[in-house]
């Protein structure tokens, strides 16, 4: 079956603009992550949806930053006024909790560059 | 809270010879899991060997394995055989363990290790 797709691959963006970012989870996965990973660094925790509901938002760095998963499935990271520091690939993860071991499947991420 | 540190910003192999990447961490956690992902060009993260904490016994994956010191609190990477496609950037991370055994999911990463392997 498919794996974890985000779109888009690379979104350029002008400082102060909102910009979002999208991720479709490997169908039946409930759980679904967002990191963000900047240049030469591991990625960062960002926030978790457990089904509809953020289970775990402790990672989001500030309040120009908000996720959404209204259906359970799809979910938008959203950043308002970006900043050039908000330049980074942000990574999408989606697993099945109810696995042995709740393995995390990555998608190939999203790279933000913010002029 | 957990913290993963690789001390190795870069290594190289010769193909067909072993590599051992390093990882430290540190948890409050009483069980918890150890991962090592491999992230190539494509920037997909591939998960390549995980370890339960309570468990003793070394994880092994066909040439990967895992040498885990638990009150050293060490969790290094063994590539036996190296390959021209193990090329790649290589994560430890860590994540704890629910109430039921299985991992929580939130992952905190290392820095990462490149590995470079030489024909």
């Amino acid at each position: 079956g498919a794996g974890v797709s985000q779109t888009p691959s690379n979104k350029v963006t002008e400082k102060g603009k909102y910009v979002e970012l999208r991720c479709d989870p490997i169908s039946g996965h409930t759980a679904l992550y967002w990191y963000r990973q900047s240049l030469g660094q591991g990625p960062e925790f960002l926030i978790y949806f457990q089904g509809t509901g953020a289970a775990d938002d402790s990672g989001l760095p500030n309040d120009r930053f908000f996720a959404v998963r209204p259906e359970g499935s799809v979910s938008t990271l959203k950043i308002q006024r970006t900043e050039r520091g908000d330049s980074a690939v942000y990574l999408c993860a989606s697993s099945s909790p109810g696995g042995p071991y709740n393995e995390q499947f990555f998608g190939p991420g999203t790279r933000l560059t913010v002029l | 809270a957990q913290t993963v540190t690789q001390s190795q910003p870069e290594m190289s192999v010769q193909e067909a010879e072993t590599v051992t990447l390093s990882c430290t961490y540190d948890t409050s956690e009483s069980d918890y899991y150890l991962f090592w992902y491999k992230q190539p060009p494509s920037r997909q993260m591939i998960l390549v060997i995980r370890q339960e904490a309570y468990k003793q016994q070394n994880a092994t994956e066909n040439r990967f394995s895992v040498n885990f010191q638990k009150a050293a609190k060490s969790f290094s990477l063994k590539i036996s055989d190296s390959q021209l496609g193990d090329a790649a950037m290589y994560f430890c991370a860590c994540s704890k363990a629910n109430a039921g055994g299985t991992s929580y999911g939130k992952l905190t990463f290392g820095q990462g290790t490149i590995l470079t392997v030489h024909p």
